[in-house]
Protein backbone atom coordinates (compact mmCIF):
# COMPACT_ATOMS: atom_id res chain seq x y z
CA UNK A 1 0.00 0.00 0.00
CA UNK A 2 0.83 3.77 0.01
CA UNK A 3 3.26 5.06 2.39
CA UNK A 4 3.38 9.01 2.82
CA UNK A 5 6.52 10.25 5.20
CA UNK A 6 6.67 14.05 6.16
CA UNK A 7 9.42 16.40 7.32
CA UNK A 8 9.92 17.53 9.88
CA UNK A 9 7.95 17.11 12.37
CA UNK A 10 8.65 20.30 13.58
CA UNK A 11 9.35 23.51 12.47
CA UNK A 12 10.31 27.06 14.46
CA UNK A 13 10.05 29.92 11.89
CA UNK A 14 10.15 33.47 12.78
CA UNK A 15 7.37 35.72 11.69
CA UNK A 16 7.69 37.12 8.55
CA UNK A 17 9.79 33.89 6.98
CA UNK A 18 9.04 31.41 4.68
CA UNK A 19 7.96 27.67 6.27
CA UNK A 20 8.58 24.43 3.62
CA UNK A 21 7.27 20.93 4.80
CA UNK A 22 8.43 17.60 2.39
CA UNK A 23 6.60 14.82 1.93
CA UNK A 24 7.30 11.63 -0.13
CA UNK A 25 4.81 9.13 -1.49
CA UNK A 26 5.78 5.51 -2.52
CA UNK A 27 2.51 4.57 -5.03
CA UNK A 28 3.58 6.26 -7.84
CA UNK A 29 -0.39 5.34 -9.07
CA UNK A 30 -0.78 8.30 -6.35
CA UNK A 31 -2.53 10.82 -8.36
CA UNK A 32 -3.62 13.47 -5.47
CA UNK A 33 -1.78 15.51 -2.75
CA UNK A 34 -3.53 17.46 -0.37
CA UNK A 35 -2.54 18.91 2.74
CA UNK A 36 -4.36 19.91 5.68
CA UNK A 37 -4.22 22.18 8.74
CA UNK A 38 -5.25 21.23 11.90
CA UNK A 39 -5.18 24.34 14.69
CA UNK A 40 -4.97 22.86 18.13
CA UNK A 41 -8.36 21.20 19.41
CA UNK A 42 -10.38 21.44 15.81
CA UNK A 43 -11.11 19.74 12.61
CA UNK A 44 -8.23 18.82 9.69
CA UNK A 45 -8.88 21.59 6.80
CA UNK A 46 -8.31 21.48 3.29
CA UNK A 47 -6.22 24.19 2.74
CA UNK A 48 -4.67 23.28 -1.03
CA UNK A 49 -4.00 20.29 -3.00
CA UNK A 50 -2.44 19.87 -6.31
CA UNK A 51 -2.97 16.69 -8.94
CA UNK A 52 -1.01 14.50 -10.69
CA UNK A 53 -0.95 16.44 -14.00
CA UNK A 54 0.14 20.01 -12.36
CA UNK A 55 3.35 20.88 -11.11
CA UNK A 56 2.85 23.42 -8.76
CA UNK A 57 -0.16 25.32 -7.55
CA UNK A 58 -0.42 28.50 -5.44
CA UNK A 59 -3.13 30.23 -3.48
CA UNK A 60 -1.83 33.84 -2.05
CA UNK A 61 1.16 32.87 0.23
CA UNK A 62 0.31 29.21 0.19
CA UNK A 63 1.97 27.22 -2.31
CA UNK A 64 2.45 23.38 -3.26
CA UNK A 65 5.19 21.89 -5.70
CA UNK A 66 4.85 18.05 -6.81
CA UNK A 67 7.78 15.96 -8.50
CA UNK A 68 6.19 13.05 -9.59
CA UNK A 69 10.10 11.54 -11.05
CA UNK A 70 10.58 12.01 -7.14
CA UNK A 71 7.93 10.70 -5.85
CA UNK A 72 7.39 13.87 -3.43
CA UNK A 73 5.50 16.97 -2.89
CA UNK A 74 6.20 20.22 -0.99
CA UNK A 75 4.00 22.76 0.85
CA UNK A 76 5.42 26.40 0.95
CA UNK A 77 4.34 29.09 3.15
CA UNK A 78 5.64 32.79 2.82
CA UNK A 79 5.20 35.72 4.84
CA UNK A 80 4.55 33.88 8.09
CA UNK A 81 1.52 35.02 10.20
CA UNK A 82 1.05 33.74 14.09
CA UNK A 83 -2.54 32.42 12.90
CA UNK A 84 -0.26 29.56 10.33
CA UNK A 85 0.79 28.15 13.88
CA UNK A 86 -0.77 24.47 13.86
CA UNK A 87 -0.62 21.03 12.91
CA UNK A 88 0.28 20.27 8.73
CA UNK A 89 -0.45 17.15 6.99
CA UNK A 90 0.17 16.14 3.68
CA UNK A 91 -1.96 13.17 2.17
CA UNK A 92 -1.56 11.03 -1.28
CA UNK A 93 -4.49 8.96 -2.80
CA UNK A 94 -4.84 6.99 -5.59
CA UNK A 95 -8.42 7.91 -7.50
CA UNK A 96 -8.64 4.05 -7.89
CA UNK A 97 -8.82 3.33 -4.86
CA UNK A 98 -9.76 5.84 -2.74
CA UNK A 99 -7.93 5.19 0.40
CA UNK A 100 -6.34 8.44 1.92
CA UNK A 101 -2.75 7.80 2.98
CA UNK A 102 -1.63 10.54 5.23
CA UNK A 103 2.05 11.78 6.82
CA UNK A 104 2.85 11.92 10.23
CA UNK A 105 2.31 15.50 10.52
CA UNK A 106 4.44 19.02 11.31
CA UNK A 107 4.04 21.53 14.09
CA UNK A 108 4.70 24.90 12.92
CA UNK A 109 5.28 27.34 15.66
CA UNK A 110 5.40 30.69 14.07
CA UNK A 111 7.77 33.00 16.78
CA UNK A 112 6.01 36.71 16.83
CA UNK B 1 -25.28 25.02 5.01
CA UNK B 2 -24.53 22.71 7.88
CA UNK B 3 -21.04 21.07 8.70
CA UNK B 4 -20.45 17.68 9.27
CA UNK B 5 -21.36 16.67 12.62
CA UNK B 6 -20.69 13.64 14.94
CA UNK B 7 -22.52 12.56 18.18
CA UNK B 8 -21.36 12.20 20.79
CA UNK B 9 -18.05 14.45 20.94
CA UNK B 10 -16.91 12.41 24.00
CA UNK B 11 -16.94 8.97 24.96
CA UNK B 12 -15.69 6.94 27.87
CA UNK B 13 -16.10 3.21 28.36
CA UNK B 14 -13.92 0.37 29.26
CA UNK B 15 -12.13 -2.86 27.54
CA UNK B 16 -14.62 -5.25 25.96
CA UNK B 17 -17.53 -2.68 26.01
CA UNK B 18 -18.34 -1.90 22.45
CA UNK B 19 -19.16 1.59 21.12
CA UNK B 20 -21.11 3.16 18.14
CA UNK B 21 -20.33 6.84 16.73
CA UNK B 22 -22.30 8.41 14.27
CA UNK B 23 -21.63 10.76 11.61
CA UNK B 24 -24.42 12.98 9.53
CA UNK B 25 -23.02 14.63 6.48
CA UNK B 26 -23.02 17.60 4.75
CA UNK B 27 -26.35 17.88 2.75
CA UNK B 28 -25.97 16.32 -0.25
CA UNK B 29 -22.53 14.42 0.12
CA UNK B 30 -22.64 11.35 -0.51
CA UNK B 31 -19.45 10.00 0.52
CA UNK B 32 -18.29 9.33 3.97
CA UNK B 33 -15.07 8.45 5.17
CA UNK B 34 -13.73 7.20 8.45
CA UNK B 35 -10.12 8.17 10.33
CA UNK B 36 -8.33 7.61 13.80
CA UNK B 37 -6.19 10.06 15.01
CA UNK B 38 -3.73 9.20 17.51
CA UNK B 39 -0.59 10.81 18.73
CA UNK B 40 1.54 7.82 18.15
CA UNK B 41 -0.33 6.71 14.38
CA UNK B 42 -1.22 9.78 12.80
CA UNK B 43 -4.02 9.94 10.75
CA UNK B 44 -5.50 6.41 9.71
CA UNK B 45 -7.90 5.83 7.03
CA UNK B 46 -10.50 3.41 8.26
CA UNK B 47 -13.17 3.08 5.91
CA UNK B 48 -15.55 4.96 3.42
CA UNK B 49 -18.91 4.69 2.26
CA UNK B 50 -20.79 5.40 -0.97
CA UNK B 51 -24.69 5.19 -1.47
CA UNK B 52 -24.70 2.46 1.46
CA UNK B 53 -21.69 0.67 0.49
CA UNK B 54 -18.12 0.44 1.68
CA UNK B 55 -16.14 1.30 -1.07
CA UNK B 56 -12.78 0.81 0.44
CA UNK B 57 -11.45 -0.56 3.47
CA UNK B 58 -8.05 0.68 5.56
CA UNK B 59 -6.32 -1.99 7.39
CA UNK B 60 -7.97 -2.48 10.97
CA UNK B 61 -9.19 -5.57 12.52
CA UNK B 62 -12.59 -6.82 11.60
CA UNK B 63 -13.34 -5.34 15.38
CA UNK B 64 -14.14 -1.92 13.44
CA UNK B 65 -17.10 -1.78 10.85
CA UNK B 66 -19.22 1.00 9.80
CA UNK B 67 -22.54 1.21 7.95
CA UNK B 68 -24.29 3.98 5.57
CA UNK B 69 -27.75 4.91 5.61
CA UNK B 70 -30.27 5.80 2.87
CA UNK B 71 -29.59 9.40 3.96
CA UNK B 72 -26.32 9.11 3.81
CA UNK B 73 -25.66 9.54 7.79
CA UNK B 74 -23.27 6.70 8.44
CA UNK B 75 -22.70 5.10 11.76
CA UNK B 76 -18.57 3.10 13.00
CA UNK B 77 -18.96 0.41 15.47
CA UNK B 78 -16.06 -0.85 17.39
CA UNK B 79 -16.59 -4.03 19.05
CA UNK B 80 -14.29 -5.92 22.21
CA UNK B 81 -12.56 -2.11 22.78
CA UNK B 82 -8.89 -2.45 23.40
CA UNK B 83 -6.76 0.35 25.59
CA UNK B 84 -5.36 1.39 22.03
CA UNK B 85 -8.51 2.32 20.74
CA UNK B 86 -8.46 5.35 22.55
CA UNK B 87 -8.41 8.09 19.68
CA UNK B 88 -10.07 10.71 18.09
CA UNK B 89 -12.47 9.46 14.94
CA UNK B 90 -12.88 11.68 12.74
CA UNK B 91 -15.27 11.34 10.16
CA UNK B 92 -15.05 13.33 6.36
CA UNK B 93 -17.86 13.66 4.01
CA UNK B 94 -18.03 14.93 0.17
CA UNK B 95 -20.16 14.65 -3.18
CA UNK B 96 -18.40 11.82 -4.72
CA UNK B 97 -15.44 11.12 -2.86
CA UNK B 98 -12.13 12.28 -1.87
CA UNK B 99 -9.55 13.26 -4.49
CA UNK B 100 -12.75 14.14 -6.86
CA UNK B 101 -14.24 16.36 -4.71
CA UNK B 102 -12.99 18.69 -1.50
CA UNK B 103 -13.38 16.30 1.39
CA UNK B 104 -14.87 18.16 4.99
CA UNK B 105 -14.02 16.70 8.47
CA UNK B 106 -16.46 16.59 11.24
CA UNK B 107 -15.37 17.84 15.11
CA UNK B 108 -14.30 14.14 15.73
CA UNK B 109 -15.03 12.08 18.51
CA UNK B 110 -12.79 11.46 21.18
CA UNK B 111 -12.68 8.34 22.63
CA UNK B 112 -11.29 6.57 25.80
CA UNK B 113 -10.98 3.39 26.79
CA UNK B 114 -10.13 2.55 30.51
Amino acid sequence: GENVEQHPSTLSVQEGDSAVIKCTYSDSASNYFPWYKQELGKRPQLIIDIRSNVGEKKDQRIAVTLNKTAKHFSLHITETQPEDSAVYFCAAINFGNEKLTFGTGTRLTIIP
Amino acid sequence: KAGVTQTPRYLIKTRGQQVTLSCSPISGHRSVSWYQQTPGQGLQFLFEYFSETQRNKGNFPGRFSGRQFSNSRSEMNVSTLELGDSALYLCASSLVGTGVDEQFFGPGTRLTVL
